[in-house]
């Protein structure tokens, strides 16, 4: 079935730094894909999305790119700061599929120091 | 900006206990889901449900769970005899007019069994 891996946690980074977060997916149809962050003790927000290959999602200073060839969607972000310390999940939505379904990663700990 | 609200925050209840899980999606939104998230694991779908029927459930979402949306604002999850494995945070979520659509999530419930 599909699924999503994320990179292994937790990153932990000083202010300013360069952050990637790596996400692959394997998936029978064409899926959209997602990142969402959840900050502690909050629930899940929409960080950023693409729908189709070499599309680019991008908000808040992050982005990610669909890259069908490898099957990527890595998160990216040239700055961070300490409110950007959350979890970060990568999901994927079936395109052939019409429930809905969202297909989650195992979720990256983000943790930004000053 | 229009949200998903879900209520309770928290719930602590006995194992063997009903309980029942409230949302109130996002209001022209037509298609709902739950998901739900045992301490430090993925993110994993439960059901979606559209037109008054479910449209997707998991293997997770057997005999003990139901959905309902009992009137035009709320949505609602029961677990019929609740086991300690049931512990989780579980989040509701709603999107517009097709399951294709960005699912917007609720803050979610921390649900405890013991």
């Amino acid at each position: 079935g599909d699924s999503v891996t994320q990179m292994e946690g937790p990153v932990t980074l000083s202010e300013e730094a360069f952050l990637t977060i790596n996400c692959t997916y394997t998936a029978t149809g064409y899926p959209s894909l997602f990142w969402y962050v959840q900050y502690p003790g909050e629930g899940l927000q929409l960080l950023l999305k693409a729908t189709k290959a070499d599309d680019k999602g991008s908000n808040k200073g992050f982005e990610a790119t669909y890259r069908k060839e490898t099957t990527s969607f890595h998160l990216e972000k040239g700055s961070v700061q300490v409110s950007d310390s959350a979890v970060y999940f990568c999901a994927l939505l079936d395109g052939s599929s019409n429930t809905g379904k969202l297909i989650f990663g195992q979720g990256t700990t983000l943790q930004v120091k000053p | 900006e229009p949200e998903v609200t879900q209520t309770p925050s928290h719930q602590v209840t006995q194992m063997g206990q009903e309980v029942i899980l409230r949302c109130v999606p996002i209001s022209n939104h037509l298609y709902f889901y739950w998901y739900r998230q045992i301490l430090g694991q993925k993110v994993e779908f439960l059901v979606s449900f559209y037109n008054n029927e479910i449209s997707e459930k998991s293997e997770i979402f057997d005999d003990q769970f139901s959905v309902e949306r009992p009137d035009g604002s709320n949505f609602t999850l029961k677990i019929r005899s609740t086991k300690l494995e049931d512990s989780a945070m579980y989040f509701c979520a709603s999107s517009e007019a097709s399951s294709q659509e960005t699912q917007y999530f609720g803050p979610g419930t921390r649900l405890l069994v013991l």
